[in-house]
Formats: C-alpha cells, sequence, structure tokens
C-alpha cells in the first residue's frame, strides 16, 4: 500500500510569486488535508477536501487555494507569496471508512520565499 | 490562549529510560486524541489513536486521556535513540475537519 506521497520534496521562490504544490493520497482515502508547519510549531490546518470540494477552511487568506481531482489527488496553489509564507506544508489523507478522523501525512514540501 | 498547550522542551533522557510527554487543551469539545512522532524534516507519523478517555496500549507507547482535567499523556517505555524525534499532540472535536496540533516536544534519546 502506497502511502501519502508530495512533490516537489522542496523548493525556492521570491516574494509576489505563485507556487502549486501537489499531493497524492493514500490508497483508499477520499479527504484530503492542508497544513502548513512553521519552524518549531505544530502544523495549522489550511483546508480539507472531500468529492472534490473544499470541506473547511482554517484562518488562511483567499490566495491559498486548492483542487481536488477524481483520482482523491490534490493541489495547494498559494498566490502572492510572502516571506511569513515559508514553511512545511503537508497534505493528510483520511480513510473513507472514518470522516476524516484518522489523517496520514505525507513527507511535506519545504516551501522558501526569499 | 491557545486550544492546546505542549512543552517544547528538549527533552534529553538517556536510553531505557521512562519518557513522559504531556499536552494540556481547552476546548472541552474534543473528543479525538492523536500522538504523532516528527523526525526531522520529515512529516508526521501517527503513533496513538484515541477517543474520549483512558488508556491505549502499543509495545512501548501508552496513551492517557484525562477529559476531566483536559490533560493527555504519552508514556514511552525503554527508550531507544531511534525514538529520539519530535513528539506533537493532535485532537479534533466530533464531526470537525481540522486538527489542533500542540508545538511539538523534541526529545533526544542518549546512547
Amino acid at each position: 500500500e502506497t502511502g501519502v506521497t508530495q512533490s516537489p520534496t522542496h523548493l525556492i521562490k521570491t516574494r509576489g510569486q505563485q507556487v502549486t504544490l501537489r499531493c497524492s493520497s493514500q490508497s483508499g482515502h477520499n479527504t484530503v488535508s492542508w497544513y502548513q508547519q512553521a519552524l518549531g510549531q505544530g502544523p495549522q490546518f489550511i483546508f480539507q477536501y472531500y468529492r472534490e470540494e473544499e470541506n473547511g477552511r482554517g484562518n488562511f487568506p483567499p490566495r491559498f487555494s486548492g483542487l481536488q481531482f477524481p483520482n482523491y489527488s490534490s493541489e495547494l496553489n498559494v498566490n502572492a507569496l510572502e516571506l511569513d509564507d515559508s514553511a512545511l506544508y503537508l497534505c493528510a489523507s483520511s480513510p473513507r471508512t472514518s470522516g476524516g478522523d484518522t489523517q496520514y501525512f505525507g513527507p511535506g514540501t519545504r516551501l522558501t520565499v526569499l | 490562549q491557545k486550544e492546546v498547550e505542549q512543552d517544547p522542551g528538549p527533552l534529553s533522557v538517556p536510553e531505557g529510560a521512562i519518557v513522559s510527554l504531556n499536552c494540556t487543551y481547552s476546548n472541552s469539545a474534543f473528543q479525538y486524541f492523536m500522538w504523532y512522532r516528527q523526525y526531522s524534516r520529515k512529516g508526521p507519523e501517527l503513533l496513538m489513536y484515541t477517543y474520549s478517555s483512558g488508556n491505549k496500549e502499543d509495545g512501548r507507547f501508552t496513551a492517557q486521556v484525562d477529559k476531566s482535567s483536559k490533560y493527555i499523556s504519552l508514556f514511552i517505555r525503554d527508550s531507544q535513540p531511534s525514538d529520539s524525534a519530535t513528539y506533537l499532540c493532535a485532537m479534533k472535536r466530533t464531526g470537525a475537519n481540522n486538527l489542533f496540533f500542540g508545538t511539538g516536544t523534541r526529545l533526544t534519546v542518549i546512547p
């Protein structure tokens, strides 16, 4: 069984640019959540996708947006990057039966904004 | 006040010691409690998952939830150098979509 995978592993952008991060959920998982983890902090919830629709959002501005595809994979898009967006971005998927209660994380994408 | 509080450490213990990691929380609606282990530059790995109050044991790991005190604990017996990592507590309300995390406690087990 393949776990959650994310790409790219890391990337460097400059302020004002746009970035797209990708996530493939674990086999059998239909719910994908995205989190931002700043250095030395716990992950903060960005949003969740279920059946290709946003299904809850944390305290993040609209320049953070996402998509979920029919195969349950997902993208996180961030526009107008700011220095504070530098963080580890984590994707988590949840099994069909758990309704999102048990979340399994991918390795993350480390984003640096200069 | 943060919804979940966790001492960031760092915590250093000798190999073989019993480790106690703790979190407190303020929201009495939390019903699901988790512990994740995160190695440096990796994603969090689910260690323990508990619903409501009580104890759960899995090998060298024991998770305890005391909802009356809004306090959860993770105990690691016979700690090993490979246990050196950051331990994150997380919790969730029934029907909610998101996990609330503590800041993580950095643990080092010294051989």
